[in-house]
């Protein structure tokens, strides 16, 4: 079945811009998460939805962030004001269920930010 | 906050030779991952170790995890280029708890 799909795959954008990065899980399942990578290292967490369950928005660094999950399923990550240091991959994962059951990712979304 | 320290971070060493990679924490998880990311994709998930002490064997791979489930370690043999790519630890809280992931070794094979 298809994997996590994420949308644009490459973004360059202008200090200032908003952008909007999308992610499309795996068809039911329930947990959707949002983490940046710089350089290649580790996994920065972001954002995590369980269901219809308030989501867990810790790991956003400013408010200039910000993630929703429409119906249950795709998801927006929309960066507002971008600034250079927000420049890194985006990557999306989903999960049959919250906690630690195995986390599906998506390929990510390398934003530039000029 | 969980944190997991992976040692390693930068790691490099000629096909054929053995490594170990670490992952440690100062808490206890219920069950620990190993993810791999090659360059361009998101990580992929090798292995989950539930139990304390518990032994994995995937082809040339061997996962432990400690006796008091506060660490894990990964051992290939004979590294080949192909194993060349990001390790990712990732320990499971108790409960609906996220995963938390590790801070990653970077493995590079030279032919």
């Amino acid at each position: 079945g298809a994997g996590v799909s994420q949308s644009p795959s490459n973004k360059v954008t202008e200090k200032g811009k908003d952008v909007e990065l999308r992610c499309d899980p795996i068809s039911g399942h329930t947990a959707l998460y949002w983490y940046r990578q710089s350089l290649g290292q580790g996994l920065e967490f972001l954002i995590y939805f369980q269901g219809n369950s308030a989501p867990d928005k810790s790991g956003l660094p400013s408010d200039r962030f910000s993630a929703e999950r429409t119906g249950g399923s795709v998801s927006t990550l929309t960066i507002q004001r971008t600034q250079q240091e927000d420049s890194a991959v985006y990557l999306c994962a989903s999960s049959s269920s919250g906690g630690g059951y195995e986390q599906y990712f998506g390929p990510g979304t390398r934003l530039t930010v000029t | 906050t969980q944190l997991l320290e992976q040692s390693p971070q930068f790691l490099s060493i000629q096909e054929g030779e053995n490594l170990t990679v670490y992952c440690n924490s100062s808490s206890v998880f219920s069950s620990l991952q190993w993810y791999r990311q090659e360059p361009g994709e998101g990580p992929v998930l090798l292995v989950t170790v539930v139990t304390g002490g518990e032994v994995k064997k995937l082809k040339r791979l061997t996962f432990q995890f400690g006796d008091a489930r506060k660490d894990s370690s990964l051992h290939i043999t004979a590294a080949q280029p192909g194993d060349t790519g990001l390790y990712l630890c990732a320990g499971s809280g108790f409960g609906n708890e996220k995963l938390t992931f590790g801070t990653g070794t970077r493995l590079t094979i030279i032919p």
